[in-house]
């Protein structure tokens, strides 16, 4: 139980070109779902916060015209890199927490989508 | 504010050993949850194990235990019996509980690469 999947697992685009990512929770509901980015050998940096049914909460430093993040169902989140540059190479993370105990309920995460811009 | 430090960069067992690893932590929140995740090569976050702060009894999973010292703000994480396939990044994570601050965000320490020699 408990399985959160992320499309594409990989993808490649041009400079300039938007690419979205799709995070579902495939066996339960989850209210809330989160994104991070993980540098190379680095740790997981939470980028937003968004819950079903209304806009994301943004971490300061993260730019929310640029990183659109859409959470229409309990179980589907997407982000969207806009007008991808190199700088946003990167690996991108999701993770979602499950309807229950609200936030003491634990994440479950994606297995991660990498994203190369050329 | 919540930070996780993670002092061990790098980390090495003999299979069949014992290894701890180590974590610290300091928190406002007076409700707070601990966790240990697992990042393979395959780049899954995997959990480990969960620790409520409220509870005194260490958690345990299998050959996984923690040593949770509360007064210390000290979360460390025991392997026992290591196994090739525990070798991975671990990273140590807190979350706290109030709805009008991070509401159950984790926050991830930097991590530890733990290598298992056969």
């Amino acid at each position: 139980g408990a399985v959160v999947s992320q499309h594409p697992s990989w993808v490649i685009c041009k400079s300039g070109t938007s690419v979205k990512i799709e995070c579902r929770s495939l066996d339960f509901q989850a209210t809330t779902m989160f994104w991070y980015r993980q540098f190379p050998k680095q740790s997981l940096m939470l980028m937003a916060t968004s819950n079903e049914g209304s806009k994301a909460t943004y971490e300061q430093g993260v730019e929310k015209d640029k990183f659109l993040i859409n959470h229409a169902s309990l179980t589907l989140s997407t982000l969207t890199v806009t007008s991808a540059h190199p700088e946003d190479s990167s690996f991108y993370i999701c993770s979602a927490r499950p309807v229950g105990r609200g936030v003491k309920e634990t994440q479950y995460f994606g297995p991660g989508t990498r994203l190369l811009v050329l | 504010a919540q930070t996780v430090t993670q002092s061990q960069p790098e980390m090495s067992v003999q299979e069949a050993e014992t290894v701890t690893l180590s974590c610290t932590y300091d928190t406002s929140e007076s409700d707070y949850y601990l966790f240990w995740y697992k990042q393979p090569p395959s780049r899954q976050m995997i959990l480990v194990i969960r620790q409520e702060a409220y509870k005194q009894q260490n958690a345990t999973e299998n050959r996984f235990s923690v040593n949770f010292q509360k007064a210390a703000k000290s979360f460390s994480l025991k392997i026992s019996d290591s196994q090739l396939g525990d070798a991975a990044m671990y990273f140590c994570a807190s979350a706290g509980t109030s709805y009008g601050g991070s509401q159950g965000n984790l926050i991830f320490g930097k991590g530890t690469k733990l290598s298992v020699k056969p």
